[in-house]
Order: structure tokens, then C-alpha cells, then sequence
């Protein structure tokens, strides 16, 4: 199993471009998420999803758009890149949305925006 | 909204020391898990706690759940450099519909002088 995968790693934007940043996983885990890490700010929840056709979102959405048609995918939109979106972004899942499921991370994608 | 503190933010050791990170909620928790980040690396899961005073180990890591689970502690004892890195808590809160939904402490960054 490839695990959680993330693609690109890394990515330069500048100010009002979109992207998606990809994400996919092998574990027909139910539950998929996306986090975006700050210095000194720990790991910050953007958007979840807890099925296919499901998704929810987190403590910081604003900026971002997510779709989960298929179990495997969760790709995370950025709709125009504004600096404050420079980060590191991470997409994880875990086997189901019941409590207490460990949650596996992709590499990151490290996101510079200018 | 939930709060998770996680203190210090930093630590610096002697490769032998002993290290210590708390994790603070401002709710009740249904579960906590903790996390290590290696330099440049992902978060990986190391351990989960979901019972009121649980005391758990992992040969030189000891994780404690507070008896009103809504603070945990990591020790590690004898520090070696392969425990460099970040160790994060992340607490599900308890009650309500949060399946899966984590929020993360701020992390310890944990460096080791040999």
C-alpha cells in the first residue's frame, strides 16, 4: 500500500491564482481531512469528510473547497491564493469517523504564495 | 470553540535527560491521541488514550490521561537524538458530532544535544 499520497510537494503561487492540491489513499479509510501547519500554531483543521459525497468543514475553511466523490480522492481547492495561504498542507484519513480512529498523514505539500 | 495548550513550546536537552510535554483542553475530551513530527517529516501517530486516568507505555514514553480527561502529559525518560522532533496532542472533543475531528496542541519542539 502507497499509504496517503500528495501531490506536488511543493508549489509556488502567486497572489489570485487557483490550484488543487491532490490527495489519495490506498486504506479505503472512510475519513479524510486536510490540516495546514503554521509555525507555533500546531496543526489546523480546514475541511473533513467523513464519506464519499460527505464533506464538512473544519476550524479554518475560509479560502478553501474540498469535494469527496470517490472514497479513494479528497483534493483540496484553493479558489485565489492570497500570501496568508502560504503553509504546509497536510491531508490525512483514518479508517472510519467513529472516536478514536488514529489518523495516517501524507508528506505535506509545502505552498508558497507571493 | 475547543482549545488544546500544549506547553513548553520548546525544549532543549542533554542526550540522557529527561522530557516532559502537557497538553491542556478547555472541554472535556472523549479520547487524546499524540503525534511526533520528525524535522521535514509528517506527523505519526504514537499512541491513543480514551480512559479517565490511563496510564500508558511505549519502552521509554509514558502517556498519562487526566481523571477529568481534559489533560494528558508525554514523559519520555533517558532522552536519545532519535527523539528529536515535535510531539503534538490532539484531543477529540466529547459529546456532540465530532467524529474524527481533531484539534491539535501548538507542539513541543523537542532538540537533543548529544
Amino acid at each position: 500500500n502507497a499509504g496517503v499520497t500528495q501531490t506536488p510537494k511543493f508549489q509556488v503561487l502567486k497572489t489570485g491564482q487557483s490550484m488543487t492540491l491532490q490527495c489519495a489513499q490506498d486504506m479505503n479509510h472512510e475519513y479524510m481531512s486536510w490540516y495546514r501547519q503554521d509555525p507555533g500554531m500546531g496543526l489546523r483543521l480546514i475541511h473533513y469528510s467523513v464519506g464519499a459525497g460527505i464533506t464538512d468543514q473544519g476550524e479554518v475553511p475560509n479560502g478553501y473547497n474540498v469535494s469527496r466523490s470517490t472514497t479513494e480522492d479528497f483534493p483540496l481547492r484553493l479558489l485565489s491564493a492570497a500570501p496568508s495561504q502560504t503553509s504546509v498542507y497536510f491531508c490525512a484519513s483514518s479508517y472510519s469517523p467513529d472516536r478514536g480512529a488514529e489518523q495516517y498523514f501524507g508528506p505535506g505539500t509545502r505552498l508558497t504564495v507571493t | 470553540g475547543q482549545q488544546v495548550m500544549q506547553i513548553p513550546q520548546y525544549q532543549h536537552v542533554q542526550e540522557g535527560e529527561d522530557f516532559t510535554t502537557y497538553c491542556n483542553s478547555s472541554t472535556t475530551l472523549s479520547n487524546i491521541q499524540w503525534y511526533k513530527q520528525r524535522p521535514g517529516g509528517h506527523p505519526v501517530f504514537l499512541i491513543q488514550l480514551v480512559k479517565s486516568g490511563e496510564v500508558k507505555k511505549q519502552k521509554r514514553l509514558t502517556f498519562q490521561f487526566g481523571e477529568a480527561k481534559k489533560n494528558s502529559s508525554l514523559h519520555i525518560t533517558a532522552t536519545q537524538t532519535t527523539d528529536v522532533g515535535t510531539y503534538f496532542c490532539a484531543g477529540e472533543n466529547a459529546g456532540g458530532t465530532s467524529y474524527g475531528k481533531l484539534t491539535f496542541g501548538q507542539g513541543t519542539i523537542l532538540t537533543v544535544h548529544p
